[in-house]
């Protein structure tokens, strides 16, 4: 069974500029989880997605970031525009059961220069 | 806001020593405590869990406290090995849906 993927592995982009980052949860997961750790801090939730729906998003910063998940099965979370204090580690995590163990992808790393 | 408090942030062992890692957590509504251990380059991955209906748990060389009353929950690691070292994040959830709250990590380095 394939784990949780995400892509790219690692993105540099300019202040301003627009990324698109992408997760495959585990096939049959509906609970689907992003979250980002910045500069070596603890990692910290930014939403939830249950199918198709946003369950919970109370972690995501502000209005520049736009998380979707069209049909249920892949996500995406788009930063637009980048700034400096948005470089960090992006995580996508998926389970099958809310309040049960999640499964990590590898990460993302994001640099905005 | 709900926090998980964690210590040491950084731990360095003799291979086959213990290790101990303490968390402490603030919404009592917390109810599921993973633990996760972060490899260079890797993602998070689950080594443990503990319900609050049970005050311990365990797995080979590992094992998980936890006391409701003291909101503490402890990583034990017995008989270290080169290949524990990593970075190792407690977490809680439980109240707030599905979402885990991190502690701020402990770098744990296992010396041969």
């Amino acid at each position: 069974e394939a784990g949780v993927t995400q892509f790219p592995s690692h993105s540099v982009i300019e202040k301003g500029q627009t990324v698109t980052l992408r997760c495959d949860p585990i096939s049959g997961h509906d609970n689907l989880y992003w979250y980002r750790r910045v500069m070596g801090k603890e990692i910290k939730f930014l939403l939830h997605f249950v199918k198709e729906s946003k369950q919970d998003e109370s972690g995501m910063p502000n209005n520049r970031f736009l998380a979707e998940r069209t049909g249920g099965t892949y996500s995406t979370l788009k930063v637009q525009p980048a700034e400096l204090e948005d470089s960090g580690v992006y995580f996508c995590a998926s389970s099958q059961v809310i309040e049960t163990w999640q499964f990590f992808g590898p990460g993302t790393r994001l640099t905005v220069l | 806001g709900e926090n998980v408090e964690q210590h040491p942030s950084t731990l360095s062992v003799q291979e086959g020593d213990s290790a101990v890692i303490k968390c402490t957590y603030s919404d009592s509504a917390s109810n599921y405590f993973p633990w996760y251990k972060q490899e260079l380059g890797k993602g998070p991955q689950l080594i443990i869990d503990i319900r609050s209906n049970v005050g311990e748990k365990k797995d080979q060389r590992i094992a998980v406290t936890l006391n409701k009353t003291a909101k503490h929950f402890s990583l034990h690691i017995t008989e270290t090995q080169p290949e524990d070292s990593a970075v190792y994040f407690c977490a809680a959830s439980g109240g707030q849906g599905g979402k885990l709250i991190f502690g701020q990590g402990t770098e744990l380095s296992v010396k041969p």
